[in-house]
């Protein structure tokens, strides 16, 4: 079966960094997915790791372990605006909409 | 392009009547999903479309769900016979296939309250 872990909730400070973990136990694996969901809104993609290591885009990077089962999603001088939930999924085959999804943590942001 | 587009918005309905939602995926991708998704859980498949061929169903789907893309393009989902379990945000995606990792672009969501 498919087993994904986050943490439910996280606080951090504007202007700090936070890092949002993610472990996966699954059949099949073929790459991990992280997205963004404002309350009340549509997921958006942040990014997409299929090979161990870091992929970093603007203030957000994402770094995988395959070996060891495991995601984190970084945030870099963190606005008010990045409050919302964040979702990891694992794709198990080539059909990247079948995800798995994790059920994402809620980040707030604090002045 | 305006992005995947979902009708209702919120759907209020007694238990027992029918239900339908709309989804327009972005207009040159040829895959669609349906996810359900509840307050604090992340999205569960629920069924995908390839072009105008339903692929795939996911066992949480029962007979009282029924999709249909009938011209590959918008896709509709109704729900015959609402329980209160059916209470949930509906969300559709789409994508283009390319053999992996493509990223899916989702609506706002139908988001059913089933009295």
């Amino acid at each position: 079966g498919q087993n994904i872990d986050q943490p439910t909730e996280m606080t951090a400070t504007e202007g700090a960094i936070v890092q949002i973990n993610c472990t996966y136990q699954t059949s099949g694996f073929n790459g991990l997915f992280w997205y963004q969901q404002h309350a009340g809104e549509a997921p958006t993609f942040l990014s997409y790791n299929v090979l161990d290591g870091l992929e970093e885009k603007g203030r957000f990077s994402s770094f995988l372990s395959r070996s060891k089962g495991y995601s984190y999603l970084l945030l870099k001088e963190l606005q008010m605006k990045d409050s919302a939930s964040y979702l990891c999924a694992v794709v198990h085959n080539t059909n990247a909409g079948k995800s798995t999804f994790g059920d994402g943590t809620t980040l707030t942001v604090k002045p | 392009d305006t992005g995947v587009s979902q009708n209702p918005r919120h759907k209020i309905t007694k238990r027992g009547q029918n239900v339908t939602f709309r989804c327009d995926p972005i207009s040159e991708h040829n895959r669609l999903y349906w996810y359900r998704q509840t307050l604090g859980q992340g999205p569960e498949f629920l069924t995908y479309f390839q072009n105008e061929a339903q692929l795939e169903k996911s066992r949480l789907l029962s007979d009282r769900f029924s999709a249909e893309r009938p011209k590959g393009s918008f896709s509709t989902l109704e729900i015959q016979r609402t329980e209160q379990g059916d209470s949930a945000m509906y969300l559709c995606a789409s994508t283009f296939l390319l053999g992996g990792g493509e990223k899916l672009f989702f609506g706002s969501g139908t988001q059913l309250s089933v009295l």
